[in-house]
């Protein structure tokens, strides 16, 4: 079974600076889609960003971009220019091309200071 | 547009007595729906997912159960709760395609066994 470990609880990051975010997976696939999911405190889950593993650009979305490493199983997200309500938790996802199992990281708790 | 409905979206239960919890999805067909819990400041586990009408893969052994009888509806029960089955409970829902993933939450259930 895949396996998604963030192995930042928490973190914390000054409004208008840069923050990373790590993920790392484990997978036995070689074609597989990576997320990052925000969870503000109204707990809809939203989704951030979107990977497909065969593409080797990285995915960015304004503000927001990873750096994948497919060899290193990495997938970390970078927020620019943080924002107040970039504050919440920030779940890594995985899920395997053409399967229907999608996992989660355990999450980390983001904290943007004014 | 797809809409994902999960009710209800609080619910406080005695130990010991029945759950269930609902789902239901529209503006799509054949969607891979999953069930996710959330304990206090967790990540999400995954709990039960399904490829189709009636096929359903549990992730966790525990005294919950999922059913899907019709397409597009998800249903989470217990037949006794314990407390150990607090917390946030989620559905989701994806459709897989080339180019084009990811899961859609509904709003969630806060449940709290007293």
């Amino acid at each position: 079974a895949q396996t998604v470990t963030q192995s930042q609880p928490e973190m914390s990051v000054q409004e208008a600076e840069t923050v990373t975010l790590s993920c790392t997976y484990d997978t036995s696939e070689s074609n597989y889609y990576l997320f990052w999911y925000k969870q503000p405190p109204s707990r809809q889950m939203i989704l951030v960003i979107r990977q497909e593993a065969y593409k080797q650009q990285n995915a960015t979305e304004n503000r927001f971009s990873v750096n994948f490493q497919k060899a290193a199983k990495s997938f970390s997200l970078k927020i620019s220019d943080s924002q107040l309500g970039d504050t919440a938790m920030y779940f890594c996802a995985f899920t395997p091309y053409n399967n229907n199992d999608m996992r989660f990281g355990a999450g980390t708790r983001l904290t943007v200071k004014p | 547009s797809q809409t994902i409905h999960q009710w209800p979206a609080t619910l406080v239960q005695p130990v010991g007595s029945p759950l269930s919890l609902e789902c239901t999805v529209e503006g799509t067909s054949n969607p891979n729906l999953y069930w996710y819990r959330q304990a206090a400041g967790r990540g999400l586990q995954l709990l039960f997912y399904s490829v189709g009408i009636g096929q359903i893969s549990s992730e966790v052994p525990q005294n919950l159960s999922a059913s899907r009888p019709q397409d597009r509806q998800f249903i989470l029960s217990s037949k006794k709760l314990l407390l150990s089955d607090s917390g946030f409970y989620l559905c989701a829902w994806s459709v897989l395609g080339d180019g084009y993933t990811e899961a859609f939450f509904g709003q969630g259930t806060r449940l709290t066994v007293v």
